[in-house]
């Protein structure tokens, strides 16, 4: 039973235009959301978060967004770069534990 | 900013071997830590939560005789894979919350190790 979705598994964005990551959810316990930056052979890497009593997150050129009654998150990174170029992965906590999505690779071409 | 380690990065290993993953916290002390593994095109799933002087907290689905976890110390956890199989071979990921800093979320500063990698032939 999958808790936290990323339903597209890849997207391809052009430099300098947005890309959107979405994040899906089914349980209504969680208070806490988090992305992560993932490249390969590395662990994850935190990237940013956002609290259920929020709706909105920004830090710098990202910023995420809660919809909670739709139980749905999004990454949104804009202007997207090259380097931006990995796998994200949303993540939702209750607790000290955290549950991943399964990734979605964005690739960022010039 | 804080770092963790793993040992080793890759390991290929006959099947009925068993295995052992280090997790180091490299600059500050951990007295839990997390082991999470990850099989292709799928998410990191949390296997189970160790603890420094105490047992580990399992999830569920996850053998305990299977993956056994040591946490020897505050920088050190250790998860041993027990009578290797194919099915086991996976990306092992460990992370460290480096703790409440600053009113800072615990989730927010869990810091993960690069992953190991075990293939078992």
């Amino acid at each position: 039973d999958q808790q936290v979705k990323q339903n597209s598994p890849s997207l391809s964005v052009q430099e300098g235009r947005i890309s959107i990551l979405n994040c899906d959810y089914t349980n209504s316990m969680f208070d806490y959301f988090l992305w992560y930056k993932k490249y390969p052979a590395e662990g994850p890497t935190f990237l940013i978060s956002i609290s259920s009593i929020k709706d909105k997150n920004e830090d710098g050129r990202f910023t995420v967004f809660l919809n909670k009654s739709a139980k749905h998150l999004s990454l949104h990174i804009v202007p997207s770069q090259p380097g931006d170029s990995a796998v994200y992965f949303c993540a939702a906590s209750a607790s000290d534990k955290l549950i991943f999505g399964t990734g979605t690779r964005l690739q960022v071409f010039p | 900013g804080a770092v963790v380690s793993q040992h080793p990065s890759w390991v290929i290993c006959k099947s009925g071997t068993s295995v052992k993953i280090e997790c180091r916290s490299l600059d500050f002390q951990a007295t839990t830590m997390f082991w999470y593994r990850q099989f292709p095109k799928q998410s990191l799933m949390l296997m189970a939560t160790s603890n420094e002087g105490s047992k580990a907290t399992y999830e569920q689905g996850v053998e305990k005789d299977k993956f056994l976890i040591n946490h020897a110390s505050l920088t050190l956890s250790t998860l041993t894979v027990t009578s290797a199989h194919p099915e086991d071979s996976s990306f092992y990921i460990c992370s460290a919350p480096v703790g409440l800093a600053g009113g800072i979320p615990l989730q927010e500063t869990q810091y993960f190790g690069p992953g190991t990698r075990l293939l078992v032939l």
